[in-house]
């Protein structure tokens, strides 16, 4: 399965900025998703990072609020904007390969907005 | 979109014992179900997953059933041990847009040496 890289893998962040997180996958994938889990919650998808064109945003997330770039097969980037402490979570890049179903996570970027 | 019922959310069993986490989903066009197992600080990790053309599916002690009538599906562990205590999430996947997969709320299993 592919290998993803997810950083920052944690940060300390003041309320108002911004940040933003990479996603490097070691091989081409067809798709690439955005998560996040609240702490002891469950895995709430974000939006979907589609290459070369606009996100498409779950119900309850917005662009302006969590802008994607998806510039090619291999890497994505999420920018919680504007952050408050409501934010404070970890964020979790998934991917699928060409073919399968199956969801594969990189390790996670634990974000603490003081 | 699909909505994912899990329970219960926390289980506590004897070492050796079963342990069985079940969830519902209420999208009928939803065909890919897994399960994932996320230890403590760790990411989710799949352990197991089927899909809609079979009823059930083993792997050593791991087995998940499926009835897609009654739209619930079911992990079963047996012969439990203290390193399968972690939280464990099911998932259903629609075939609408993108495929997105949307998971249940989690168990927290405890194994008791």
């Amino acid at each position: 399965s592919a290998v993803i890289s997810q950083k920052p893998s944690r940060d300390i962040c003041q309320r108002g900025t911004s940040l933003t997180i990479q996603c490097q996958v070691d091989s081409q994938v067809t798709m690439m998703f955005w998560y996040r889990q609240q702490p002891g919650q469950s895995l709430t998808l974000i939006a979907t990072a589609n290459q070369g064109s606009e996100a498409t945003y779950e119900s309850g997330f917005v662009i302006d609020k969590f802008p994607i770039s998806r510039p090619n097969l291999t890497f994505s980037t999420l920018t919680v904007s504007n952050m408050s402490p409501e934010d404070s979570s970890i964020y979790l890049c998934s991917v699928t390969g060409s073919g399968a179903n199956v969801l594969t996570f990189g390790a996670g970027s634990r974000l603490t907005v003081l | 979109g699909e909505n994912v019922e899990q329970h219960p959310s926390t289980l506590s069993v004897q070492e050796g014992d079963s342990a069985v986490i079940k969830c519902t989903y209420s999208d009928s066009a939803s065909n890919y179900f897994p399960w994932y197992k996320q230890e403590l600080g760790k990411r989710p990790q799949l352990i197991i997953d089927i899909r809609s053309n079979v009823g059930e599916k083993k792997d050593q002690r791991i087995a998940v059933t499926l009835n897609k009538t009654a739209k619930h599906f079911s992990l079963h562990i047996t012969e439990t041990q203290p390193e399968d205590s972690a939280v464990y999430f099911c998932a259903a996947q629609t075939q609408t847009g993108a495929n997105n997969l949307f998971f249940g709320t989690g168990t927290r299993l405890t194994v008791i040496p």
